[in-house]
């Protein structure tokens, strides 16, 4: 089954750029969203962004264009930086794999998605200190 | 930004017994809405997808439903592992968002 590792630094000084990468393996479908997801200390989930296989990518507005995402198709790796980081970005990082869980008919002949993350990392926390 | 507006935030429960946890979208998301359980130091885990589909593997006391704004997730006949933190879900539209979360404690 499919599997994610996820791997970066837990530290990261203000204003610096928090950097983190997550392995994929036994992943044989190109109709995924990698996405990157964080949960700061005591508090709910947010999202952070999503690549998908072809490299196309959308990030959260309230990030204010300082998320990078890009993936690696030949290495089976998805990463995410975050620049200009700040205590607010303290947090557990999470990777995990958007996967199209059904589908049904639309209008047109379009298909609506139902989109589910399914697989997880198994989560970096991260420190933003001096 | 799509709201989803989660209750109770916390709850407790007996092992057997019967709860229900709902989430309200503040604005139509159709079934668009995924249920995910987390345990303490734990990635979450997808229980449910597109409002009522079981995930595989997920036991048949778990169950969802709902459509356009407002949505459920009920389990039957708790279990000690069940208590965990249970959080909704939009996949409607970026950016995906998340209820702020149900903490389900034992009595």
């Amino acid at each position: 089954q499919v599997q994610l590792q996820q791997w970066g630094a837990g530290l990261v000084k203000p204003s610096e750029t928090l950097s983190l990468s997550c392995d994929v393996s036994n992943e044989s479908s190109t109709t995924v969203y990698w996405s990157w997801l964080r949960q700061p200390p005591g508090k709910g989930l947010e999202w952070i962004g999503e690549i998908t296989h072809y490299g196309r990518s959308d990030s959260h507005p309230s990030l204010h264009g300082r998320v990078t995402l890009s993936m690696d198709t030949s290495r089976k790796v998805f990463s995410l930086r975050l620049a200009s980081v700040t205590a607010a970005d303290t947090g557990v990082y999470y990777c995990a794999r958007g996967a199209v869980m059904r589908t049904a008919p639309y209008v047109g002949g379009r298909k609506i998605y139902y989109v589910a993350m399914d697989v997880w990392g198994q989560g970096t926390t991260v420190i933003v200190s001096s | 930004d799509i709201q989803m507006t989660q209750s109770p935030s916390s709850l407790s429960a007996s092992v057997g017994d019967r709860v229900s946890i709902t989430c309200r979208a503040s604005e139509t998301i159709n079934s668009h809405l995924n249920w995910y359980q987390q345990k303490p130091g734990k990635a979450p885990f997808l229980l449910i997808y597109a409002a009522s589909t079981l995930q595989a593997g997920v036991p048949s006391r778990f169950s969802g439903s709902g459509a356009g704004t407002d949505f459920t997730l009920t389990i039957t006949s708790l279990q000690p592992e069940d208590f965990a933190t249970y959080f909704c879900q939009q996949s409607h539209s970026t950016p995906y968002t998340f209820g702020l979360g149900t903490k389900l404690e034992i009595k």
